[in-house]
C-alpha cells in the first residue's frame, strides 16, 4: 500500500499560537489529498480537502507541493478545541481504492 | 452527507468467537469500505464492499477471517471470525462523499476481545 506519512507529535501549542504540520506522501501518482481530524474515541471527519495548490477556510490552509510530496496544515489563532488528531490522507486513482491515511499528529492547545 | 449508522458501537467478546458488525446509510451510495483502527495507529483499509460481488480485499486481508455482505446499496457486513486478542480494533464502516473521492465514516466498532 502506498506511504503517507506524518509526524505523530504530540505538538503542544499554547492557545492563539500557529502551528503547522506537514504530511509526505510517497506515490507520486497521487491525485487527490486530504486533512481529516479525529477526536478521541471519536471516528474522523473532514477537516479540508486539498485538490490542487491548496486552500483556505477560516483560520485553516492546506497546502500541497507536488515537486517534494508533501502536504501541509497551518492552523492560526489556535483555539483549545483544535486539540485532535490530525490525519492526512491521499487518494491514488484507480476507482475501486480508498484514501490511504498516515498515522496522525496529535495537537494539544495549551491555555 | 450520507448518515452511517454502526452497531454495535462497542462489544466485549472472547477469544475463538465471530462478530458481525452492521452498517447503514440513510442514502444509496456505490462505494463502502471497511476500515480497521488498531490502538495508537491509523486507518487501515480493510476491503471495498461490492454490491451484489465479492468484496475486494486488501492485502494481508482476507475473505476467511473478515467475510464482507453487501446486499444493496444501503448496507453491509462486516465479521471478525475466530477471533484472537489482536483482533481488538475500532472497525469503522465508510462511504464516498460529499466530493469526490471523499469518505464519511460511521462512528465505528471499538471491539475487546478476551
Amino acid at each position: 500500500r502506498k506511504e503517507v506519512e506524518q509526524d505523530p507529535g504530540p505538538f503542544n501549542v499554547p492557545e492563539g499560537a500557529t502551528v503547522a504540520f506537514n504530511c509526505t506522501y510517497s506515490n507520486s501518482a497521487s491525485q487527490s489529498f486530504f486533512w481529516y481530524r479525529q477526536d478521541c474515541r471519536k471516528e474522523p471527519k473532514l477537516l479540508m480537502s486539498v485538490y490542487s495548490s491548496g486552500n483556505e477556510d477560516g483560520r485553516f490552509t492546506a497546502q500541497l507541493n507536488r515537486a517534494s510530496q508533501y502536504i501541509s496544515l497551518l492552523i492560526r489563532d489556535s483555539k483549545l478545541s483544535d486539540s485532535a488528531t490530525y490525519l492526512c490522507a491521499g487518494y491514488s486513482g484507480g476507482g475501486a481504492d480508498g484514501l490511504t491515511f498516515g498515522k496522525g499528529t496529535h495537537l494539544i492547545i495549551q491555555p | 452527507s450520507a448518515v452511517i449508522s454502526q452497531k454495535p458501537s462497542r462489544d466485549i467478546c472472547q477469544r475463538g468467537t465471530s462478530l458481525t458488525i452492521q452498517c447503514q446509510v440513510d442514502s444509496q451510495v456505490t462505494m463502502m469500505f471497511w476500515y480497521r483502527q488498531q490502538p495508537g495507529q491509523s486507518l487501515t483499509l480493510i476491503a471495498t464492499a461490492n454490491q451484489g460481488s465479492e468484496a475486494t480485499y486488501e492485502s494481508g486481508f482476507v475473505i476467511d477471517k473478515f467475510p464482507i455482505s453487501r446486499p444493496n446499496l444501503t448496507f453491509s457486513t462486516l465479521t471478525v471470525s475466530n477471533m484472537s486478542p489482536e483482533d481488538s480494533s475500532i472497525y469503522l464502516c465508510s462511504v464516498t462523499g460529499p466530493g469526490a473521492n471523499v469518505l464519511t465514516f460511521g462512528a465505528g466498532s471499538r471491539l475487546t476481545v478476551l
